[in-house]
């Protein structure tokens, strides 16, 4: 079965540079959600998309923004990076109905240098 | 955000034994409630769900008991396999339908 794809893998970056990390959904799942999760942390809660519009905001900072496009695919875009933004980026996706669960790709590992 | 926090953050369990994780939820408007299994350099793998109209679901080796009155959640694990060593998590569906926010995992060890 088809899941959820994120690229890159792993990404490496300097301080204050720009990364954009992508998430194809599995098809015919409308809604994307943004997980950003440290070390020995629980996924915290960035972003969502339904349809192609913000549905929701979490603790995503004001450097960062994410969009979905007509394809359903989705980029994050994170901008003067900090050494805390190191983390691993899990992309999920769900069909836009209640009471369905997300799944989850297997995430970009974001190191920032 | 919502506040959904596990009480034991590591569990080891002789392998053959069951294993019981537990999860306590701050909403009580909260009516959807999932447990994920994340192995390490992978993302969070779904196992059960459960809505809040029921108390108890079943699935293969794996029973998920929600208690309403005092919102707790529990997993429990039937003869533990060394496979299932990983991080679980709970997560809490608020608004029932946007925001899935995940408590602090417990990791759980299978001794051979």
């Amino acid at each position: 079965a088809a899941g959820v794809i994120q690229s890159p893998r792993h990404l490496i970056k300097e301080k204050r540079e720009t990364a954009t990390l992508k998430c194809y959904p599995i098809p015919r799942h409308d809604t994307v959600y943004w997980y950003q999760q440290g070390p020995g942390q629980d996924p915290q809660f960035l972003i969502s998309f339904y349809e192609k519009m913000q549905s929701d905001k979490g603790s995503i900072p004001d450097r960062f923004s994410a969009q979905q496009f007509s394809d359903y695919h989705s980029e994050l875009n994170m901008s003067s990076l900090e050494l805390g933004d190191s983390a691993l980026y899990f992309c999920a996706s769900r069909p836009g109905q209640y009471n369905s669960p997300l799944h989850f790709g297997n995430g970009t590992r974001l190191t920032v240098t | 955000g919502e506040s959904v926090g596990l009480h034991l953050p590591t569990l080891s369990v002789q392998e053959g034994d069951n294993s019981i994780i537990n999860c306590a939820y701050s909403n009580s408007a909260s009516d959807y409630f999932i447990w994920y299994k994340q192995e390490s350099g992978k993302g969070p793998q779904f196992i059960i769900d459960i809505r809040s109209n029921m108390d108890k679901r079943q699935g293969q080796r794996v029973t998920v008991l929600l208690n309403k009155t005092v919102k707790h959640l529990s997993l429990q694990i039937a003869a533990t396999q060394p496979g299932d060593s990983a991080v679980y998590f709970c997560a809490e569906n608020v608004d029932n339908f946007n925001k899935f926010y995940f408590g602090s995992g417990t990791k759980l060890n299978v001794k051979p």
